[in-house]
């Protein structure tokens, strides 16, 4: 039984382009979580998601970041447009339907603008 | 708002217990959890506790809660030197939405041989 699988895990991208991680939750997980990863810093919960359903977007910021978790496929965090200070591991999480006894974390993505 | 502290180090000899504090601010928190996080690696659940509990024991791993202070502590019996890793404390808070958790900034353990 897979964890939650991340990709890609190191991305570079220059400022100004388009940055795409993708998550594969664990298999029966429905629900999936975002979180950021500032260096020496803890993680800050971005955006909870259910299939086709965002369901707390509390910790996105409100320009250039959006995220999906579509009916088929992983669910996907979009960074538009970025900027040095988007440089940051970004890690997803699972979670069963029912149940709040614990997150399964991936491995995370490691995103570096130049 | 919401806030989790801890210290940002700690070092044992191999062998030794180790004891990794947090401290919290919403007397609202629901569950507590520990998570490990090794160089270059995801987030590795340890365990959690729910705040009507006083402690939890796992094999070498004993969360103690005090909710009157709002502190919670980890700790671990004959430390090896693979537990040398960053652990984050987190809570769930009663208002936050499931998966909403807030993490403190990590304590790194190293472990000495």
């Amino acid at each position: 039984n897979a964890g939650v699988m991340q990709n890609p895990r190191h991305l570079v991208r220059r400022r100004g382009q388009e940055a795409r991680l993708r998550c594969s939750p664990m298999k029966g997980h429905s629900h999936v979580y975002w979180y950021r990863q500032l260096p020496e810093e803890g993680l800050k919960f971005m955006v909870y998601l259910q299939k086709e359903n965002i369901i707390d977007e509390s910790g996105m910021p409100k320009e250039r970041f959006s995220a999906e978790f579509p009916k088929e496929g992983p669910s996907i965090l979009r960074i538009q447009q970025v900027v040095r200070g988007d440089s940051a591991a970004y890690f997803c999480a699972s979670s069963p339907q029912t149940g709040d006894y614990g997150y399964t974390f991936g491995s995370g993505t490691r995103l570096t603008v130049v | 708002g919401e806030d989790v502290e801890q210290s940002l180090f700690l070092s044992v000899r191999e062998g030794d217990s180790s004891v990794i504090n947090c401290t919290y601010t919403d007397s609202s928190s629901t569950y507590l959890y520990w998570y490990k996080q090794e160089p270059g690696a995801g987030l590795q659940l340890l365990t959690y506790i729910f705040s009507n509990m006083d402690m939890k024991q796992d094999q070498r791993l004993t969360v103690l809660l005090n909710k009157k202070d709002k502190h919670l502590s980890l700790r671990i019996a004959d430390t090896q030197t693979g537990d040398s890793a960053i652990y984050f404390c987190a809570e769930r808070s009663y208002g936050g939405s499931q998966g909403n958790l807030i993490f403190g900034k990590g304590t790194k353990l190293s472990v000495k041989p």
